[in-house]
């Protein structure tokens, strides 16, 4: 398996766009993570989902970022209008079973590093 | 509630010495406690993990740590560095039922020649 893809791997926008991150979990992995690192704050889940269905969004920062779940191959996180304190590394990362019942092992993509000026 | 706290933000060794990464946890239950490293520009992976079996854990390349209840600890080490160990490295506690993993702030492992 090619593992988690994330695309972009960098994006650089003005403050104001919209941005749209986009992640295609591990084939047959049922959980799908969106976590946000930065220096400030480390490593921070924004919303997670179970068999494409969102669980817990209590990590989402504000009503600007919004994750979707359309299939279970393909996720996006958007953020609109983008403000220069969203720029990170937003990681996406699947799991294969409830963390707890399993290896409690996440898959991470490479990450897209976003810059908004 | 549950949280770790990585007590070194830098750890700097030379090659072929031991490796010493320190976490101690604070949780209310059993705890399953994990180490997962970051290389530069890449994603994180699981190093090693105890889940309420052996106190001692053996992971990858090498590295090992031991969950100590009494200190609420669970350091990283390896008895000899290599270069390629060089990343960040991250400690990471769940509990039983857990879907949320609380991950520390990592700490840098700088390997010298």
């Amino acid at each position: 398996d090619a593992g988690v893809i994330q695309s972009p791997r960098h994006e650089v926008t003005e403050m104001g766009q919209e941005v749209t991150l986009r992640c295609k979990p591990i084939s047959g992995h049922d959980y799908l993570f969106w976590y946000r690192q930065t220096m400030m704050r480390g490593l921070e889940l924004l919303i997670y989902f179970n068999n494409n269905v969102p669980i817990d969004d209590s990590g989402m920062p504000e009503d600007r970022f919004s994750a979707k779940m359309p299939n279970a191959s393909f996720s996006t996180l958007k953020i609109q209008p983008s403000e220069p304190r969203d720029s990170a590394v937003y990681f996406c990362a699947s799991s294969l079973g409830r963390l707890a019942g399993t290896t409690g092992e996440l898959f991470f993509g490479e990450g897209s590093r976003l810059t908004v000026l | 509630a549950q949280s770790v706290t990585q007590l070194d933000s830098h750890v700097s060794v030379s090659e072929g010495t031991p490796v010493l990464l320190r976490c101690n946890y604070s949780s209310s239950y059993s705890p399953s406690l994990f180490w997962y490293v970051q290389h530069p520009n890449k994603g994180l992976q699981l190093l090693l993990k105890y889940t309420s079996a052996a106190t001692l854990v053996k992971g990858i390349n090498g590295f090992e740590a031991e969950f100590k209840k009494s200190e609420t600890s669970f350091h990283l080490t390896k008895p000899s560095a290599h270069m390629s160990d060089a990343a960040e490295y991250f400690c990471v506690v769940g509990n039983t039922g857990f879907q949320k993993l609380v991950f520390g702030t990592g700490t840098r492992l700088l390997v010298s020649p």
